[in-house]
């Protein structure tokens, strides 16, 4: 089935640890966008990705980096410079249509992060 | 500052009864809304979307109307079932920027046997 994965779906770690978050997606869409939601708020958008090779931050990209090698991989390192690591981070990917609103983003079951 | 906004963090219906979530915006340059449904510990999964050349878009018990003068924008759930119950968020995408959403803080819906 297609769909996007993420994984691992729960993850501890200790202060001062790096920690990468897996996002694969078997769509071929063209994007993939990482966002992070935090209790009582909604999702804030880390970085993104229109094509292979290239990302955008967005707004809350301190602390995180991410790469894009492959069209259907989006993985996010949580580095030890984010001051507040612990969240719900979900990862997304939609279809770019030239000029048309396509904005439906597809969400992956999401990992959460707890930083001991 | 919030662009987006949810100013009603819950909501409670009976079923059968119609819901309605709301959302404000402040941009007047957003011209794309979608409004995204989120069970707990899952991903949000879209619902409906509407242009900005609309003032409404139905799909079967989903509506989303659209009043650009007020910056304003609603769901309404007809009837509304058990099964509804969800966290709704309410999106509008950046213009010049396919994909590119900023969230509101959603509204928890619960809907009441």
């Amino acid at each position: 089935d297609g769909g996007i994965t993420q994984s691992p779906k729960y993850l501890f770690r200790k202060e001062g640890q790096n920690v990468t978050l897996s996002c694969e997606q078997n769509l071929n869409h063209d994007a993939m966008y990482w966002y992070r939601q935090d209790p009582g708020q909604g999702l804030r958008l880390i970085y993104y990705s229109q094509i292979v090779n290239d990302f955008q931050k967005g707004d809350i990209a301190e602390g995180y980096s991410v790469s894009r090698e492959k069209k259907e991989s989006f993985p996010l390192t949580v580095t030890s410079a984010q001051k507040n690591p612990t969240a719900f981070y979900l990862c997304a990917s939609s279809i770019l249509a030239g000029g048309l609103n396509t904005g439906e983003l597809f969400f992956g079951e999401g990992s959460r992060l707890t930083v001991l | 500052d919030q662009q987006v906004k949810q100013n009603s963090p819950s909501l409670s219906v009976q079923e059968g009864r119609i819901s309605i979530l709301n959302c404000d915006y402040t941009n007047s340059m957003f011209d794309y809304f979608l409004w995204y449904k989120k069970y707990p510990a899952e991903g949000p999964t879209f619902l409906i979307s509407i242009s900005s050349i609309k003032d409404k878009n139905e799909d079967g018990r989903f509506t989303v109307f659209l009043n650009k003068s007020a910056k304003h924008l609603s769901l309404h759930i007809v009837p509304s079932q058990p099964g509804d119950s969800a966290v709704y968020f309410c999106a509008a995408e950046r213009g010049g920027s396919q994909g590119n959403l900023i969230f509101g803080k959603g509204t928890k819906l619960s809907v009441k046997p």
